[in-house]
C-alpha cells in the first residue's frame, strides 16, 4: 500500500521569506501523481500544485515550486516570498495514475505559520 | 476544474439524531469521496460513491452508520446516523472525473452534544 509521510508537523516562516515543506512517499508504481493541497482555517482544501511522475521537470505555480526526486521518493514544496495568506495546513497527497477509482493517499499534514 | 457546493457548513446536533450532508458538483464527475477529518489531522476516507451502484466503505465505516446516496453524476449525500459525541468532526466531500486532481467541498463541521 502507498504511504505518504510529512515529517514536519509544524513550520513557521517570516513574511517575505522562503520555506520548504517536506514530503516522502512509498509506492511500487512507476506512474502516479503527487499533489500539495492547502487547507486554511476555512476548511476548504485548495490544490496548490501538481506533479506528474513521468515528468522530470519540477512543477511551478507562481510562488510555489516543488523539488521532485523520483528515485528518492521525495516531493518537497517551496514557498517563496511567503505571505500571511499562506498560513494553513499543507497536505501532500499521492494518486496512482490512470485509475479513476483510485482514491488519494494523504500525508498527516504540516501546519505553516507566517510571522509578520 | 469542478466546483463543489457542500452544505450545511456547520451544525450542532443532539445525540441519537441523524444529519444528512449534501454535495452538489457543477459538472458531471465519475467518482465522489467522503472523508472525515478530526481538527488538525489528516483526512480519513469513509467511502467511495459511484453513480448507480452501492458505495464502497473503508475499514471501520459501515453503511448503517454512514449511508450514502449517489443518484446522479453531480450529487451525493452522506448521512451520519444515530450520532454520538464521537462523531463530532469535519466531513468533506470530494470529486474526480476526467481530472487528475480531486476537488473538495467546503466541509461540514459537525458537533454532537
Amino acid at each position: 500500500a502507498q504511504t505518504v509521510t510529512q515529517s514536519q508537523p509544524e513550520m513557521s516562516v517570516q513574511e517575505a521569506e522562503t520555506v520548504t515543506l517536506s514530503c516522502t512517499y512509498d509506492t511500487s508504481e512507476s506512474d502516479y501523481y503527487l499533489f500539495w493541497y492547502k487547507q486554511p482555517p476555512s476548511r476548504q482544501m485548495i490544490l496548490v500544485i501538481r506533479q506528474e511522475a513521468y515528468k522530470q521537470q519540477n512543477a511551478t505555480e507562481n510562488r510555489f515550486s516543488v523539488n521532485f526526486q523520483k528515485a528518492a521518493k521525495s516531493f518537497s514544496l517551496k514557498i517563496s516570498d511567503s505571505q500571511l495568506g499562506d498560513a494553513a495546513m499543507y497536505f501532500c497527497a499521492y494518486r496512482r495514475a490512470r485509475s479513476y477509482g483510485q482514491n488519494f493517499v494523504f500525508g498527516p499534514g504540516t501546519r505553516l505559520s507566517v510571522l509578520p | 476544474s469542478a466546483v463543489i457546493s457542500q452544505k450545511p457548513s456547520r451544525d450542532i446536533c443532539q445525540r441519537g439524531t441523524s444529519l444528512t450532508i449534501q454535495c452538489q458538483v457543477d459538472s458531471q464527475v465519475t467518482m465522489m469521496f467522503w472523508y472525515r477529518q478530526q481538527p488538525g489531522q489528516s483526512l480519513t476516507l469513509i467511502a467511495t460513491a459511484n453513480q448507480g451502484s452501492e458505495a464502497t466503505y473503508e475499514s471501520g465505516f459501515v453503511i448503517d452508520k454512514f449511508p450514502i446516496s449517489r443518484p446522479n453524476l453531480t450529487f451525493s449525500t452522506l448521512t451520519v446516523s444515530n450520532m454520538s459525541p464521537e462523531d463530532s468532526s469535519i466531513y468533506l466531500c470530494s470529486a474526480t472525473g476526467g481530472f487528475t486532481e480531486a476537488f473538495f467541498g467546503q466541509g461540514t463541521r459537525l458537533t454532537v452534544v
